[in-house]
């Protein structure tokens, strides 16, 4: 099927670990982000890669850092993982920025 | 910078009643809207979206939103809800002829349908 993938779905974890989260599109995009979601269903992005090149880095603690291999991954390693880190981290990809964004499942970070 | 407003975080229709989801968006050049939604557990998918073509845009699942400049609305609506319309609903746009602008969503509204 084509879509865009992550792994793990869920994610439980103790404070202070590092964690990674992977992401997989084969929709053929230019462009992927990475998409906060918080207890209260704001959401927020955190990356965009286009062409494995960053291009939208916002307000975020550098102890997240995503990691583009090819055009069609985008993984999120973090670090040092705090309470407030709990959240649904949602991948995205488009064909170019201001194009429709088709999203992943989510995967439901725990930090305990 | 661009935002977009969405006036009420839960909205609650009959069955069968109009659905009415108010959106106001801020941008200082032509704006490119769009409205997703986003079922429980699940990621979010495109219902509609405007590019600066037609004002009245339709959408999936017999949404439509219009585009009305004078107002700055992008609001959604749908004639007659159905149960399975009940979801997270979100406003976002982004700035028409800007190499790397990002995407801002509003805060969402969880539309509840009332048997």
């Amino acid at each position: 099927d084509t879509a865009v993938s992550q792994t793990p779905k869920y994610l439980v974890t103790q404070m202070g670990n590092d964690k990674s989260i992977k992401c997989e599109q084969n929709l053929g995009h230019d462009t992927m982000y990475w998409y906060k979601q918080d207890s209260k269903k704001f959401l927020k992005i955190m990356f965009s890669y286009n062409n494995k090149e960053l291009i939208i880095n916002e307000t975020v603690p550098n102890r997240f850092s995503p990691k583009s291999p090819d055009k069609a991954h985008l993984n999120l390693h973090i670090n040092s993982l705090e309470l407030g880190d709990s959240a649904v981290y949602f991948c995205a990809s488009s064909p170019k920025i201001t194009d429709t964004q088709y999203f992943g499942p989510g995967t439901r970070l725990t930090v305990l | 910078a661009q935002s977009v407003t969405q006036l009420g975080s839960h909205v609650s229709v009959s069955e069968g009643a109009l659905v009415l989801l108010r959106c106001n968006y801020s941008s200082s050049v032509p704006p490119y809207l769009f409205w997703y939604v986003q079922y429980p557990n699940q990621g979010l998918q495109l219902l509609l979206k405007y590019t600066s073509a037609a004002t009245l845009v339709k959408g999936i699942n017999g949404f439509e939103a219009e585009f009305k400049k004078s107002e700055t609305s992008f609001h959604l609506t749908k004639p007659s809800a159905h149960m399975s319309d009940a979801a997270e609903y979100f406003c976002a746009v982004t700035r028409s002829n800007f190499g790397n602008e990002k995407l801002t969503f509003g805060t969402g509204t969880r539309l509840t349908i009332i048997p």
